[in-house]
């Protein structure tokens, strides 16, 4: 199963595009890229999807590489209420949701 | 579109009593459906796949007979954690998937279990 990595933690100013990377350099040509987030004592929400072409929706972009090893999450404007752990998914299972990335929005 | 509703959002309960969660997907229909666990200061850990009038499947380390799941309808399953002790004590979230190649999940508020 095509794992993921991302980075522990980011902070971003508000107002300023979020750029979250992660790689998946063992991602099988049929699996889907997903992103969700986790706002804390809540549900995951899901932000979008994507397989091979970016894709563009009303809460993020998400830039798939052309070797689709690597995806970039870009929140355009971030706001407060964006601070969240973010995860990036290849792969459903057990243990899907590693550790993803805090991002934290400053004033 | 897609929403997931959990039900109760919080509950307290004695040891050794037994707790009922539902989960229900509202504008779609889902064969699948997953329950999830999550223990404070860590990341959420699948218990169970359930698929619509079928057996769940349970991920190792999950006693079947202690949470015992029930999938139903195309829109409800429900999650009973039988006998519970204070070490089920945790925050259950509920998944379902719309059905198609995409294999999106739609994730539920939450329900958080106390057990004194």
């Amino acid at each position: 199963d095509a794992k993921t990595t991302q980075p522990p933690s980011m902070d971003c100013a508000e107002g300023r595009a979020a750029n979250l990377p992660c790689n998946h350099s063992t991602i099988s040509g049929n699996e889907y890229v997903y992103w969700y987030r986790q706002i804390h004592s809540q549900g995951p929400q899901y932000i979008i999807h994507g397989l091979k072409n970016n894709e563009t929706n009303e809460m993020a972009s998400l830039i798939i590489t052309e070797d689709r090893k690597s995806s970039t999450l870009i929140l355009p404007h971030a706001t407060l209420r964006d601070t969240a752990v973010y995860y990036c998914i290849v792969t459903w299972g057990k243990s899907t949701f590693g550790d993803g990335t805090t991002l934290t929005v400053k004033p | 579109g897609a929403v997931v509703s959990q039900h109760p959002s919080w509950v307290i309960c004695k040891s050794g009593t037994s707790v009922k969660i539902e989960c229900r997907s509202l504008d779609f229909q889902a064969t699948t459906m997953f329950w999830y666990r999550q223990f404070p200061k860590q990341s959420l850990m699948l218990m169970a796949t359930s698929n619509e009038g079928s057996k769940a499947t349970y991920e190792q380390g999950v006693e079947k007979d202690k949470f015992l799941i029930n999938h139903a309808s195309l829109t409800l399953s429900t999650l009973t954690v039988t006998s519970a002790h204070p070490e089920d004590s945790s925050f259950y979230i509920c998944s379902a998937m719309l059905a198609g190649p995409q294999e999106t999940q739609y994730f539920g508020p939450g329900t958080r279990l106390l057990v004194l």
